[in-house]
């Protein structure tokens, strides 16, 4: 078992519509858990981080995290053509080993 | 300070021979890490200092692979021997203190072994 598993994509949305983005990770010990945007070509740039059973909004963005479940999904509002992109979720055992999921790709039709 | 900075950017080399990559952190940062990612996966972790004790390797890290951070400031990954599946991105990563809160990673290396 993988340690964190998304939904496979390609996810095409069309513009102004909500993009959903869902996570899975096996080890209950994990303590936060990321949502990283990466283009194509470019390295990961952090967008949320949550640790705290709940929700967290930021902008047009909200993560949502269920410890119970171990469940984190990702909520993009509004989704524009610039959120086209590879969502990776990510998750932190200790305090410093990431372990990513292989990514959703989200396409922002026009 | 403009953040974690990587050089070089694209390396081409051929099967065999060694290549070095160089990664600057962001200055007050302590923790810099090592992630691997081939196309169509996430990042994988394969190393990290805390100052300039590397504190952890994956087993991703062979004996061709290896990595310093001399003085606590930039670090190197130098790969020996190099052959096609290392091609890759080869990511640079660094925090302050814990990784808790995330890290800032560095614009990557692009390896291609031909």
């Amino acid at each position: 078992q993988k340690e964190v598993e998304q939904n496979s994509g390609p996810l095409s949305v069309p513009e102004g519509a909500i993009a959903s983005l869902n996570c899975t990770y096996s080890d209950r010990g994990s303590q936060s858990f990321f949502w990283y945007r990466q283009y194509s070509g470019k390295s990961p740039e952090l967008i949320m981080f949550i640790y705290s059973n709940g929700d967290k909004e930021d902008g047009r963005f909200t993560a949502q995290l269920n410890k119970a479940s171990q469940y984190v999904s990702l909520l993009i509002r509004d989704s524009q053509p610039s959120d086209s992109a590879t969502y990776l979720c990510a998750v932190i055992l200790n305090d410093y080993k990431l372990s990513f999921g292989a990514g959703t790709t989200v396409t922002v039709r026009a | 300070d403009t953040g974690v900075s990587q050089n070089p950017r694209h390396k081409i080399t051929k099967r065999g021979q060694n290549v070095t990559f160089r990664c600057d952190p962001i200055s007050e940062h302590n923790r810099l890490y090592w992630y691997r990612q081939t196309l169509g996966q996430g990042p994988e972790f394969l190393t990290y200092f805390q100052n300039e004790a590397q504190l952890e390797k994956s087993r991703l890290l062979s004996d061709r692979f290896s990595a310093e951070r001399p003085k606590g400031s930039f670090s190197t990954l130098e790969i020996q021997r190099t052959e096609q599946g290392d091609s890759a991105m080869y990511l640079c990563a660094s925090s302050f203190e814990s990784g808790l809160y995330g890290y800032t990673f560095g614009s990557g290396t692009r390896l291609t072994v031909v």
